[in-house]
Formats: structure tokens, C-alpha cells, sequence
């Protein structure tokens, strides 16, 4: 699976869109972009996955650019409940044991 | 509801004495895992299940030993706890690849 890298931290005021990046530079062809988040070691929470398009759910949306080499989360209207740590990861769709792989990931702290 | 529950929550328990976590989810879903997290470490895969009586191991499993008799239930097993497992524990059920449904946590201590 590709590595990923996130900002460690970053803050957000209180009804504004939190955008939070990820690169993947050796993302391969088949590989998807996932985003999980963990609100204080809480079980974490499925937001948002893509392979090229954008997508958009009830939670959020993914801008994935077009070489797939960086995406974007972006919470359109970030809560104090959004305070968490997101993690962006990145497996094939076929992966062993179903596992994830979570790195550092960007703990948003959001700021009334 | 849907949903994945682990009992117990909290345990501290002492080296050697054996315990089961059990988690259970209500979604019909086949894949099941249990992972743990450790600060610095992330989350890693302990077993796997993709369907009844199919179990194997993930990343770390020295220690710990797993069994799916029914789809809904998935408990972990460890025969002779040490203090290098004490950790937070996590159980997750999917249907596919895509969305993994986290349980809340067991959060376990040996001594």
C-alpha cells in the first residue's frame, strides 16, 4: 500500500470548511484513497473514500487531483464535534485481512 | 442500531491469567478484525475474519488467538496475558473493502 503524509496538526474556526491534505506520490492504478477519522480514542469512523473523481457524502467531500498524487478532505462546516485525528489511507481494494493502515494523521482541532 | 460492541470496556488484569474480549456486530457483515493501538505505533491488525471458520493472521498476532464459530461474533483470546498487550483494542466488521465499522474500544491493562 502507498505511504501517505499529513500535516501532524491544524486548526479550524467553528463553522468554516476544514480542508485537510494528504499526498500519496506512489499511489498506484488500482489503489483507493480512504479517510477515517478517531475522535479521543473512540473506535474510529469511516468518512469518505475515492479512486479519481470527487466524491461527496453527508459528512464530507474528497478532491482527489487529476495525477491522484494529493487529495483533499474537506468538511464544508467544521463543529466543535469534528475535533478528532483524520487519518488518509490509501490500499488496493484487494488487500489481505481487509486491513488498514493508519499513519500519524492530522489531529484538527476546532476552535469556537 | 447498526453497530459493533466489545465487552469488557476497561479490564485490568494480571500476567497469565486468561481473558476473552468479545465483540459482536448486527449487520450481517463477513469481514471482521481486531487491531490494536499503541501511542507511536498506530492501529495494526491482530486476526482477521472473512467468514465463519475462516480466520488468519494480520501484522501482530504472537499472543493472541481468535475464533468465528457464528458471523456476528468474533472473540479474542489471551491465553497468558503479558504487559507488552496492554493496549487499546479494537474490533471492526465490513461487508466489503470500503466501510469499516470500528467497535468503541476495550481499553486493557496486565500487571
Amino acid at each position: 500500500d502507498a505511504k501517505t503524509t499529513q500535516p501532524p496538526s491544524m486548526d479550524c474556526a467553528e463553522g468554516r470548511a476544514a480542508n485537510l491534505p494528504c499526498n500519496h506520490s506512489t499511489i498506484s492504478g488500482n489503489e483507493y484513497v480512504y479517510w477515517y477519522r478517531q475522535i479521543h480514542s473512540q473506535g474510529p469512523q469511516y468518512i469518505i473514500h475515492g479512486l479519481k473523481n470527487n466524491e461527496t457524502n453527508e459528512m464530507a467531500s474528497l478532491i482527489i487531483t487529476e495525477d491522484r498524487k494529493s487529495s483533499t478532505l474537506i468538511l464544508p462546516h467544521a463543529t466543535l464535534r469534528d475535533t478528532a485525528v483524520y487519518y488518509c489511507i490509501v490500499r488496493s481494494y484487494y488487500n489481505a485481512g481487509n486491513m488498514l493502515t493508519f499513519g500519524g494523521g492530522t489531529r484538527l482541532m476546532v476552535k469556537p | 442500531e447498526a453497530q459493533v460492541t466489545q465487552n469488557p470496556r476497561y479490564l485490568i488484569t494480571v500476567t497469565g491469567k486468561k481473558l476473552t474480549v468479545t465483540c459482536s456486530q448486527n449487520m450481517n457483515h463477513e469481514y471482521m478484525s481486531w487491531y490494536r493501538q499503541d501511542p507511536g505505533l498506530g492501529l495494526r491488525q491482530i486476526y482477521y475474519s472473512m467468514n465463519v471458520e475462516v480466520t488468519d493472521k494480520g501484522d501482530v498476532p504472537e499472543g493472541y488467538k481468535v475464533s468465528r464459530k457464528e458471523k456476528r461474533n468474533f472473540p479474542l483470546i489471551l491465553e497468558s496475558p503479558s504487559p507488552n498487550q496492554t493496549s487499546l483494542y479494537f474490533c471492526a466488521s465490513s461487508r466489503d473493502a470500503y466501510e469499516q465499522y470500528f467497535g468503541p474500544g476495550t481499553r486493557l491493562t496486565v500487571t
